[in-house]
């Protein structure tokens, strides 16, 4: 059993379209995580939720809205998909919110848009 | 500000050598440190932590890492290289204030040569 999945692997859409790349846990961790890793493999965390609320929102463009309907479950919308959203995106989870438990990540989407 | 530095984009060394990745980080208050690798098309795979005690951590498939508080250094090193081990070495840190999110280095590719 995978214990984090995304679907789906990847992702090739045109410019302006909406699209939602899922996340599915099954650790029974009470924190996930999106991250978006560029072209350069660099790695920025983008949401965070903690039993499905809303802990960290970084600088991302409103076009991006995460939606958690469980705690096994964190899900991203993209609307009016850009170029520059080409990238691959990783779901993560967190056993819980203390500062000394490690991250597990999914196998990422790769997200390209043309 | 809050940062993880991997002065290296790119390590190579020889199969049974010994291999170090270089990492620093500059935090306020008390570090925790992780080393993640990614294999080519795969997520990030938790390598070890360092979050308190002994400076030496030891890790999965033979890695280890040695904090020091005072180079705020978290280098990462095995004592003979595998072929097996070429990937992308991901050094990150959490630190309190921060809601808890991870930060990640620009990663070190790592190649090992038969």
């Amino acid at each position: 059993d995978t214990a984090v999945s995304q679907t789906p692997k990847y992702l090739v859409t045109q410019m302006g379209n909406d699209k939602s790349i899922k996340c599915e846990q099954n650790l029974g961790h009470d924190t996930m995580y999106w991250y978006k890793q560029d072209s350069k493999k660099f790695l920025k965390i983008m949401f965070s939720y903690n039993n499905k609320e809303l802990i960290i929102n970084e600088t991302v463009p409103n076009r991006f809205s995460p939606k958690s309907p469980d705690k096994a479950h964190l899900n991203l919308h993209i609307n009016s998909l850009e170029l520059g959203d080409s990238a691959v995106y990783f779901c993560a989870t967190r056993a819980r919110q203390g500062m000394n438990t490690e991250a597990f990540f999914g196998q990422g989407t790769r997200l390209t848009v043309v | 500000a809050q940062s993880v530095a991997q002065p290296e984009d790119q390590v190579n060394v020889a199969e049974g050598n010994p291999l170090t990745v270089k990492c620093t980080y500059s935090v306020s208050g008390n570090p925790y440190l992780f080393w993640y690798v990614q294999y080519p098309n795969r997520g990030l795979q938790f390598l070890l932590k360092y979050i308190t005690g002994d400076n030496l951590v030891k890790g999965s498939y033979g890695f280890e890492a040695e904090f020091n508080k005072s180079q705020t250094s978290f280098h990462l090193k095995k004592p003979s290289a595998l072929v097996s081990d070429s990937a992308l070495y991901f050094c990150a840190v959490r630190f309190s204030g921060g809601y808890n999110k991870l930060i990640f280095g620009a990663g070190t590719r790592l190649a090992v040569h038969p």
